[in-house]
């Protein structure tokens, strides 16, 4: 099993609509918890972290921990063509400084 | 929030050759980070780049293909040695953000060919 797993996709969504990646993790020491967005041929963009169970919101994005369930999940809002790059979720184990990431959902999104 | 300068952005080596790619940041950091990125796939953590002591590697690196430098707390370094095919990869350094904001950045890159 891996330690962070994501579908890899590609996950399609239209113009406007609510994209929703999901993230499930082994490590239930893990405290940190972080979505990062790739654009192809670039280095990874912090999107949001969280470490409290229930949802953290910033702008159009929202994240979602769960912790019993070992899951994160990342909800992009109003969806928009410039949204279509890698998004990778990355955990920390507990106070390392550390990330181990998952590998990555692409979503595409359509005009 | 932290800013890391690396270089080189590329660079295309002959098998049995080292590459030493290098991190600026802008602010002292405690904790430096290299990672390898293989075609196609996600992050790996290489190593943690510790200021004043050897650097701790994860399972699968070894400090004679991955010797790190980490001279001060604002700079380190990554060689690849005695490179092949296989190496060929991005390979990028991380650091926190910054005390307060949680999150960790990452330099741009530096893509690496083996030939």
């Amino acid at each position: 099993q891996k330690e962070v797993e994501q579908n890899s996709g590609p996950l399609s969504v239209p113009e406007g609509a609510i994209a929703s990646l999901n993230c499930t993790y082994s490590d239930r020491g893990s405290q940190s918890f972080f979505w990062y967005r790739q654009y192809s041929g670039k280095s990874p963009e912090l999107i949001m972290f969280i470490y409290s169970n229930g949802d953290k919101e910033d702008g159009r994005f929202t994240a979602q921990l769960n912790k019993a369930s070992q899951y994160v999940s990342l909800l992009i809002r109003d969806s928009q063509p410039s949204d279509s790059a890698t998004y990778l979720c990355a955990v920390r184990p507990g106070n390392t400084g550390k990330l181990i990431f998952g590998q990555g959902t692409t979503l595409q999104v359509k005009p | 929030s932290a800013v890391i300068s690396q270089k080189p952005s590329r660079d295309i080596c002959q098998r049995g050759t080292s590459l030493t790619i290098q991190c600026q940041v802008d602010s002292q950091v405690t904790m430096m980070f290299w990672y390898r990125q293989q075609p196609g796939q996600s992050l790996t953590l290489i190593a943690t780049a510790n200021q004043g002591s050897e650097a701790t590697y994860e399972s699968g690196f070894v400090i004679d293909k991955f010797p790190i430098s980490r001279p001060n707390l604002t700079f380190s370094t990554l060689t690849v040695s005695n490179m092949s095919p296989e190496d060929s990869s991005i390979y990028l350094c991380s650091v926190p953000l910054g005390p307060q904001l949680g999150g960790y950045t990452f330099g741009s890159g530096t893509r690496l060919t083996v030939v």
